[in-house]
């Protein structure tokens, strides 16, 4: 099986910085996905990582090691709109299609 | 640009009734289609998914069923409902070729009582 694995919960203040951590262990590995989901929304896309290091889009970056088998996702400069759950997702290799392996999930609360 | 769509929205129905979920997406051919459940608290299980018309891959034996009549329509089925077939339903594509992100349409929260 794949093990994905992220904190559950996480609460910081507004205007401060968290970073989410994700490890995996997995058949394969072909690159790593970091999605935001608001409550009883859909997934959208946040960030793509395949080779070594850090990923930078505004206030959100991603940071990949694969000999660690570890990422993270830092938000900077937090906002209330930023209270979401963020997950943790691998790509898995295939011959025709590749597959994602998701994590649980961490929820974020940011906090007034 | 492209959209993906997903109905209904919500869903309840009772246990052992047959079910119907349809996504269809806009705006780009042959895309690869997946469908996740989402249950409370849990992460996103992959159920199945298609390279194309026709080719449905199963990724957990289930009383679920997918079938892709057309290129742009992904229908997710079963027969006899479930309590534990409760949860968040997620259709998601990408294109065959080109960039990796798979995207998600808004889901179904399905109910069985």
């Amino acid at each position: 099986g794949q093990n994905i694995d992220q904190p559950t919960e996480m609460t910081a203040t507004e205007g401060a910085i968290v970073q989410i951590n994700c490890t995996y262990q997995t058949s394969g590995f072909n690159g790593l996905f970091w999605y935001q989901q608001h409550a009883g929304e859909a997934p959208t896309f946040l960030s793509y990582n395949v080779l070594d290091g850090l990923e930078e889009k505004g206030r959100f970056s991603s940071f990949l090691s694969r000999s660690k088998g570890y990422s993270y996702l830092l938000l900077k400069e937090l906002q209330m709109k930023d209270s979401a759950s963020y997950l943790c997702a691998v790509r898995l290799p295939g011959l025709n299609d590749y597959k994602l392996s998701f994590g649980a999930g961490t929820t974020v609360t940011v906090r007034a | 640009s492209q959209t993906i769509h997903q109905w209904p929205a919500t869903l309840v129905q009772p246990v052992g009734s047959p079910l119907s979920l349809e996504c269809t997406v806009e705006g780009t051919s042959n895309p690869n289609l997946y469908w996740y459940r989402q249950a409370a608290g849990r992460g996103l299980q992959l159920l199945f998914y298609s390279v194309g018309i026709g080719q449905i891959s199963s990724e957990v034996p289930q009383n679920l069923s997918a079938s892709r009549p057309q290129d742009r329509q992904f229908i997710l089925s079963s027969k006899k409902l479930l309590l534990s077939d409760s949860g968040f339903y997620l259709c998601a594509w990408r294109t065959a070729r080109g960039t990796d992100t798979q995207y998600f349409g808004p889901g179904t929260r399905l109910t069985v009582l």
